[in-house]
C-alpha cells in the first residue's frame, strides 16, 4: 500500500542555518505529494504541494521537488527563522484524491 | 479564511464513558470531514470520512460502533468515542474540504486530546 516515510526529529538549528527534511514515498500510480506544518497550538496548514513529477511546490520560503525517480520529496528552505518552528508532515494523495496518508512529522526547533 | 475548529480541545473521562468531540468549519460549507487520530510521535491516522447526511465510511480496522460519526450539516460533524478505555486516549483531528472547490484541500482543526483514566 501506499506509505510516507520521513526523517526523525527532533531537529534544532540556528537562525539562518539550511534547513533539509526528507521524505521518501511508496505509491502506486502517480500520487499528489504536500508538505503539512502545524504551529504550537494551532491546526496543521498546507505549505505546499505538487501533483506530477518534477514539479516544485514552493510557500514562505520552503521548496520541496517531486523526484519520481527517487520517489522522494525532501523539504528545503535556505535560511530559517525561528518562526519556522513547528512540526512538519509530508503526505501524499493517491488515486482516491482526498485520502491523505501521513509521514510521522518532523519537530523543528530554531533557536534565534 | 477556510478554518476549523474542534470543541473540547481537550478531555478526560473515566474509563466506560462516552465523550463526543465537535467538528466545524466556521466560514464554509464542508463537503466532506475526515476523523484521524495521532498516537505520540507517529502519523495521524484516517479513520473515517463523512459526508453530510449520509452514513461516514471507516477505515479498516476502525470499529464504528465504537467510534460514531453524524455529520448532520454542511458546517459540523461530531466523533463519539463510546464507553472509552485508555487504549482510546490519543489525539483526535478533523479536517474538512470546501463545497464547490474541485482541489480537495483538506484544512485541519487544531485537536482534541483525550485521555481515558
Amino acid at each position: 500500500g501506499n506509505s510516507v516515510t520521513q526523517m526523525e526529529g527532533p531537529v534544532t538549528l540556528s537562525e539562518e542555518a539550511f534547513l533539509t527534511i526528507n521524505c521518501t514515498y511508496t505509491a502506486t500510480g502517480y500520487p499528489s505529494l504536500f508538505w503539512y506544518v502545524q504551529y504550537p497550538g494551532e491546526g496543521l496548514q498546507l505549505l505546499l504541494k505538487a501533483t506530477k513529477a518534477d514539479d516544485k511546490g514552493s510557500n514562505k520560503g520552503f521548496e520541496a521537488t517531486y523526484r519520481k525517480e527517487t520517489t522522494s520529496f525532501h523539504l528545503e528552505k535556505g535560511s530559517v527563522q525561528v518562526s519556522d518552528s513547528a512540526v512538519y508532515f509530508c503526505a501524499l494523495s493517491g488515486s482516491s484524491a482526498s485520502k491523505i496518508i501521513f509521514g510521522s512529522g518532523t519537530r523543528l526547533s530554531i533557536r534565534p | 479564511g477556510a478554518v476549523v475548529s474542534q470543541h473540547p480541545s481537550w478531555v478526560i473521562c473515566k474509563s466506560g464513558t462516552s465523550v463526543k468531540i465537535e467538528c466545524r468549519s466556521l466560514d464554509f460549507q464542508a463537503t466532506t470531514m475526515f476523523w484521524y487520530r495521532q498516537f505520540p510521535k507517529q502519523s495521524l491516522m484516517l479513520m473515517a470520512t463523512s459526508n453530510e447526511g449520509s452514513k461516514a465510511t471507516y477505515e479498516q480496522g476502525v470499529e464504528k460502533d465504537k467510534f460514531l460519526i453524524n455529520h448532520a450539516s454542511l458546517t459540523l460533524s461530531t466523533l463519539t468515542v463510546t464507553s472509552a478505555h485508555p487504549e482510546d486516549s490519543s489525539f483526535y483531528i478533523c479536517s474538512a474540504t470546501r463545497q464547490g472547490h474541485s482541489d480537495n484541500e483538506q484544512f485541519f482543526g487544531p485537536g482534541t486530546r483525550l485521555t481515558v483514566l
